[in-house]
């Protein structure tokens, strides 16, 4: 399996633009989650979803972040509008679903808002 | 509100010696602990996970400590290498599911 896989790995946008960040998830696993990594806050967790239904997004910031799980093998995460203090690593990453198993993160995708 | 803290500081040692790096969490009592790796410009990469009912853990050159009482872990790379050099970073599950969460992280640099 080439792992868990997430586009674009970089992305510029200005202020207001929308920005929708893919995953790809490892084949098989049915849990998927979607971090957040900056400097000041370290990596956070934003949604986490179980067999493609969002079990816990209390870690979304605000409304303008959404996040779409239409089946198994893909997954969205969206900000409209974006603002600069939304610049970050996203990172996707997913895991088999049992109980006590590691997860496998993405490469990321950097995303920097003017 | 949890809360999990690593070593604020980076840590810097002597290729050879031990590597002891700290995660300390308040407000909950997770079942399991993780410890993950990130190298710059990369995803954290999973090495560990310890039990709450497991006091120690070994694989290779890494061994994790998990005490439920005091409510910290201890990661210790025993005859480090420059190539150890890296974030780590552990992560607490919630009881509640399959989600967890990480800590601050904890840079390390090995001389040689």
């Amino acid at each position: 399996d080439a792992g868990v896989i997430q586009s674009p790995r970089h992305e510029v946008t200005e202020m207001g633009q929308e920005v929708t960040l893919r995953c790809k998830p490892i084949s098989g696993h049915n849990s998927l989650f979607w971090y957040r990594q900056t400097m000041m806050r370290g990596l956070e967790l934003l949604i986490y979803f179980n067999n493609n239904v969002p079990i816990d997004d209390s870690g979304m910031p605000e409304d303008r972040f959404s996040a779409k799980m239409p089946n198994a093998s893909f997954s969205t995460l969206k900000i409209q509008p974006s603002e600069p203090r939304d610049s970050a690593v996203y990172f996707c990453a997913s895991s088999s679903g049992i109980m006590n198993t590691e997860a496998f993160f993405g490469q990321g995708t950097r995303l920097t808002v003017v | 509100s949890q809360k999990i803290e690593q070593n604020s500081e980076a840590l810097n040692i002597q290729e050879g010696k031990t590597a002891t790096l700290t995660c300390n969490y308040t407000n909950y009592s997770p079942a399991y602990l993780q410890w993950y790796r990130q190298d710059p410009g990369r995803g954290p990469v999973f090495l560990l996970l310890i039990r709450e009912n497991e006091k120690e853990k070994r694989k290779e050159r890494l061994k994790v400590t998990f005490d439920t009482t005091l409510k910290q872990s201890l990661f210790h790379i025993t005859a480090s290498q420059p190539a150890d050099s890296a974030t780590y970073l552990c992560a607490l599950d919630m009881r509640t599911g399959n989600q967890f969460y990480f800590g601050t992280g904890t840079s390390l640099t090995v001389i040689p």
